[in-house]
């Protein structure tokens, strides 16, 4: 079945670059999308059409697309961007799919 | 400002039924696809079912079909989802998420604080 793969986690220092990668079979002519949920609260968009930033998501945080694979990379990381993070694409029926959601730790 | 206030939740035993309502303001809902998101205890993002503007076309993961009904009434800026038949594997927080339609795609831009739903004997 299809499938998004995201790491379980990633880790990095305050101030350094953090990404977060997802995996599918084919992005081919698929947009992904990127969530941000932290701890007790709700999804909150933070990339959308692999690389498009929604009005209000700070400059850091940036989306790319290369075959088979996309990533979420937030430069100077800090420490409110501590979080857990999903992708988000289609299913080959064309119905939502996330992936599986990374925790991103800020040392 | 867009606002999603779901309600409705609570503890029901397996096979019995709750109804979620989501209050939607701040935005033209009658323009809008609509959609559920569920997520488990502790675990990730479940997409559950979306329905168009005008309520003609519903969409349900493979796993609600036949046991949940999307719908909504866009006189009362409201999305609903009657759960019949419930399982222990529906616990979870049900989010209403406001949906958007690219590439004959969807994705979410909004979502609401969210409902606990909790199925246990």
């Amino acid at each position: 079945s299809y499938e998004l793969t995201q790491p379980p986690s990633v880790s990095v220092s305050p101030g350094q670059t953090a990404r977060i990668t997802c995996s599918a079979d084919a992005f081919a002519n698929q947009y992904a999308y990127w969530y941000q949920q932290k701890p007790g609260q709700a999804p909150v968009l933070v990339i959308c059409k692999d690389t498009e930033r929604p009005s209000g998501i700070p400059e850091r945080f940036s989306g790319s697309s290369s075959g088979s694979t996309v990533t979420l990379t937030i430069s100077g990381v800090q420490a409110e961007d501590e979080a857990d993070y999903y992708c988000q694409s289609a299913a080959s029926s064309g119905t939502p799919l996330f992936g599986g959601g990374t925790k991103l730790t800020v040392l | 400002e867009v606002q999603l206030v779901e309600s409705g939740g609570g503890s029901v035993q397996p096979g019995g039924s709750l109804r979620l309502s989501c209050a939607a303001s701040g935005f033209t809902f009658s323009n809008y696809w609509m959609s559920w998101v569920r997520q488990a205890p502790g675990k990730g993002l479940e997409w559950v079912a979306t329905i168009k503007q005008d309520g003609n076309e519903k969409y349900y993961v493979d796993s609600v079909k036949g046991r949940f009904t999307i719908s909504r009434d866009n006189a009362k800026n409201s999305l609903y989802l009657q759960m019949n038949s419930l399982r222990a594997e529906d616990t979870a927080v049900y989010y209403c998420a406001r949906a958007r339609w690219v590439q004959s795609k969807f994705y979410f831009d909004c979502w609401g604080q969210g409902t606990l739903v909790t199925v246990s004997s």
